[in-house]
This record gives C-alpha cells, sequence and structure tokens, in this order.
C-alpha cells in the first residue's frame, strides 16, 4: 500500500532554535496538509499545501510542497515550549473518498 | 462554537463487550470519518461516510461498525470482533470534495 515516511521521527531541541521535519510518498499527491497533536489531544490542521513547490506560512511555520510531488517539508523557526507536540503530515489515501493518509509522526520535545 | 464532540474522554469495557463511542459535529460537514491511533503511529482509517446512510470501510474496518442515520452524528461500535481493541480513537469530519479535515478531541478506549 502506499506509504509516507516521516523524518526525524523525534526531536529534542533547546528553546529559540529552528527546526525542520519532511514527509516522503511512494505516489505522486496533489495535496499535502500538517497537523500537530497535543498529548491526549485530537490532531489540529497546520497548514494545507496544493501545488508542487507551494511555499504556505502559518507564523512561525513554514511548510512546502515538493516540486517532485512525492515530498513535503515543515520548518518552525525559534521554537517556543508550547511547540512541543507531534507533528503530523498527510496526504490522500487511495480509494477511500476524501480520506487522509498519515505519517508516523514527529515528535518534538522543546527545553526552556 | 462549531466543533467536533467526541464522547467520552476515557472508556473503560470488559474485554468480550460491545462499546459504543460518539462522534457529532455541528460543521454542516457532509464527510466523517474514524481513525485509530495506536502509540508511536500515525492514524489509520477505520470507517468513512461522504453522506447520510452511507458508509465505506477504511484500511482496517475488521471488527468496527458504524451508522449515519444523521448528517451530525457518526457512532462507532467496537465489536468483540476487534482483536486489539485498546487505542486512541478519532473522529473527523470535513466538507465533501476536500481533505481539510477536523478532528475531535478523541477517546481512549481501554479494553481489560
Amino acid at each position: 500500500g502506499q506509504q509516507l515516511n516521516q523524518s526525524p521521527q523525534s526531536m529534542f531541541i533547546q528553546e529559540g532554535e529552528d527546526v525542520s521535519m519532511n514527509c516522503t510518498s511512494s505516489s505522486i499527491f496533489n495535496t499535502w496538509l500538517w497537523y500537530k497533536q497535543d498529548p491526549g489531544e485530537g490532531p489540529v490542521l497546520l497548514i494545507a499545501l496544493y501545488k508542487a513547490g507551494e511555499l504556505t506560512s502559518n507564523g512561525r511555520l513554514t511548510a512546502q510542497f515538493g516540486i517532485t510531488r512525492k515530498d513535503s517539508f515543515l520548518n518552525i523557526s525559534a521554537s517556543i515550549p508550547s511547540d512541543v507536540g507531534i507533528y503530523f503530515c498527510a496526504g490522500p489515501l487511495p480509494d477511500s473518498g476524501y480520506a487522509l493518509n498519515f505519517g508516523k509522526g514527529t515528535s518534538l520535545l522543546v527545553t526552556p | 462554537d462549531g466543533g467536533i464532540t467526541q464522547s467520552p474522554k476515557y472508556l473503560f469495557r470488559k474485554e468480550g463487550q460491545n462499546v459504543t463511542l460518539s462522534c457529532e459535529q455541528n460543521l454542516n460537514h457532509d464527510a466523517m470519518y474514524w481513525y485509530r491511533q495506536d502509540p508511536g503511529q500515525g492514524l489509520r482509517l477505520i470507517y468513512y461516510s461522504q453522506i447520510v446512510n452511507d458508509f465505506q470501510k477504511g484500511d482496517i474496518a475488521e471488527g468496527y461498525s458504524v451508522s449515519r442515520e444523521k448528517k451530525e452524528s457518526f457512532p462507532l461500535t467496537v465489536t468483540s470482533a476487534q482483536k486489539n481493541p485498546t487505542a486512541f480513537y478519532l473522529c473527523a469530519s470535513s466538507m465533501i470534495g476536500t481533505r481539510l479535515a477536523f478532528f475531535g478531541q478523541g477517546t481512549r478506549l481501554t479494553v481489560v
């Protein structure tokens, strides 16, 4: 089946550092989404991407739709403690209406 | 406020018992979804529904059942046939034709 490979699996950084994570797919996507999940809560949509090469920002977060259409990147600048959580990439799940296929997530820990 | 409400937040059941998880949305979304999340894993699709009185199996539907009698409601029943039911269950909804899914706060089911 279609796989989404998300890396790194976890990151442990100091407050103020920049963060980069990425996601690759085994097939071409027409949509990439990035979500954040706080412990014990549901994921919250951060950014949606629809075109190859597209670069979209949401505050300190910037995501890019890779030009190969098989990858996407999320950057967080000047991290703060409330950035702690799990970040998921998501793309279309084949033969499932408009349901999503999720990566396994990048767990981010930020120390003051 | 518009949103998705899952209840209860925590649920404990004995092995062999069926249990029903509630999901209600007031976003006027046509499509609704159920995902399962296990520790360190991404979200996996159980069932989805794009219209009232119609639903489709996702990747891991075995041992689960759903109904969609009202647009606002999409309850999930975890049956005794589900071999490993302990997990975090997430309900989501989206406007038809989009992949912008919005999630509830989840139900943590523990079977003992």
